[in-house]
């Protein structure tokens, strides 16, 4: 089955500096990779996802880079603010099956002021 | 359009007692998928229902407990004879019938405590 492996565990970036968080996933018939934001007690939050017939999707200040050969994908957040700490899960699924996600472990960014 | 609703957001049991957890996936969305989260760790995936069906239940312990999506009403997760090692937040999400299938949306929780 599908595993998927993150890193860092823990980021620290100060303000207005960016943060970079890899992913790497063992099935390459996963084609969905969805990012999410998880805020301390509050629910999971889908800030950005990408399909395996792009290899890259931008939004803002948050950016997703897939590479399917190397089966691997990072999220990119640009000019970081306080608010965007939280604990970030990559997730990886397969088309056509049964939509179930594998998740990372996460990363917990905390960005300084 | 209200988003994927959950209750309760808190639910205590002793060792032995039942926990029934509600999910009501957002309107138009028929997938319902139920994760467990410990403390400081990932998603797990549990099942995964469409109504009247489980479509998935791998994540599931086959013992104690059991999830239903029926016709009517809200997605239920039942944990029978709880113990602590229960002890986590139970997330549901939903996804659309069609498009962006996969895009899945995910409740408040509930965090359950069992003493």
């Amino acid at each position: 089955g599908e595993n998927v492996e993150q890193h860092p565990s823990t980021l620290s970036v100060q303000e207005g500096d960016s943060a970079v968080i890899k992913c790497t996933y063992s099935d390459s018939a996963s084609n969905y990779f969805p990012w999410y934001k998880q805020e301390l007690g509050k629910r999971p939050q889908l800030i950005i996802d990408i399909r395996s017939n792009v290899g890259e999707k931008k939004d803002q200040r948050i950016a997703v880079t897939l590479n399917k050969t190397a089966k691997h994908f990072s999220l990119h957040i640009t000019e970081t603010q306080p608010e965007d700490s939280a604990v970030y899960f990559c997730a990886a699924s397969e088309v056509g099956s049964q939509g179930n996600l594998i998740f990372g472990k996460g990363t917990k960014l905390s960005v300084k002021p | 359009n209200a988003g994927v609703m959950q209750n309760p957001r808190h639910l205590v049991r002793r060792r032995g007692q039942e926990a029934r957890l509600r999910c009501s996936p957002m309107k138009g969305h028929s997938h319902v998928y139920w994760y467990r989260q410990l403390p400081e760790e990932g998603l797990k995936f549990m099942v995964y229902l469409q109504k009247e069906n489980i479509i998935d239940e791998s994540g599931m312990p086959k013992e104690r407990f059991s999830a239903e999506f029926p016709k009517e009403g809200p997605s239920i997760l039942r944990i029978q004879q709880v113990v602590r090692g229960d002890s986590a937040a139970y997330f549901c999400a939903s996804s659309p019938t069609t498009g962006s299938a996969l895009a899945q949306y995910f409740g408040p929780g509930t965090r359950l405590l069992v003493l």
